[in-house]
């Protein structure tokens, strides 16, 4: 079963303008929350995170939301950038040392930023 | 600061042999994780060393294995290769110290079964 799902194989945004990515999950435990970014033949890089005891998290252009309600979460990319083309990673863990458990991941989307 | 290292990059086996993955983890990490991503089948979590110790396993048979040395580097063994291990492999490693601290991924070892 699909604990955590990215229902949006494919984003294509402008250049300056706000690419939103969704992920739902479906196990309550999960209690962090994170994104990654993949370019090909690379491995996935951190972008950025956020515990259950938040609805929000904000770093630069990035940011994550919570919807513990609705079990689902959303990263908001402003402005887009041609740099932000690759796909994107939703990703989650449960247990209090979440650090420390294994990671369930979504399929991915993968974001076209055009010029 | 260097990332996490795999090697090699790519690895060619046949049926049957065996193949190891080694997984060098950023400094002051002590956790190491391992993922399969197969074609078609996205990240799939494999184990968790933490300390020298295999602290989680996922839904893989017993003939993937591996270890972590005292310098937390890991080595990924796979036993009886079959055509479905084809697949990349990433290693991944975090500071086990504290809550809430994220998974940092290596470029993968690609390992393609003939």
């Amino acid at each position: 079963d699909q604990q955590v799902k990215q229902n949006s194989p494919s984003l294509s945004v402008q250049e300056g303008r706000i690419s939103i990515l969704n992920c739902d999950y479906t196990n309550s435990m999960f209690d962090y929350f994170l994104w990654y970014k993949k370019y090909p033949a690379e491995g996935p890089t951190f972008l950025i995170s956020i515990s259950s005891i938040k609805d929000k998290n904000e770093d630069g252009r990035f940011t994550v939301f919570l919807n513990k309600s609705a079990k689902h979460l959303s990263l908001h990319i402003v402005p887009s950038q041609p740099g932000d083309s690759a796909v994107y990673f939703c990703a989650a863990s449960a247990g209090a040392k979440a650090a420390g458990n294994k990671l369930t991941f979504g399929g991915g989307t993968r974001v076209l930023v055009k010029p | 600061e260097a990332g996490v290292t795999q090697s090699p990059t790519h690895l060619i086996k046949t049926r049957g042999q065996q193949a190891t993955l080694r997984c060098s983890p950023i400094s002051g990490h002590t956790s190491v994780y391992w993922y399969q991503q197969a074609l078609g089948l996205g990240l799939q979590f494999l184990l968790w060393y933490d300390e020298g110790e295999e602290r989680n396993r996922g839904n893989f048979p017993p003939r993937f294995s591996g270890r972590q040395f005292p310098n937390y580097s890991s080595e990924l063994n796979v036993n009886a290769l079959e055509l479905e291990d084809s697949a990349l492999y990433l290693c991944a490693s975090s500071s086990g110290q504290s809550y809430g601290q994220p998974q940092h991924f290596g470029d993968g070892t690609r390992l393609s079964i003939l």
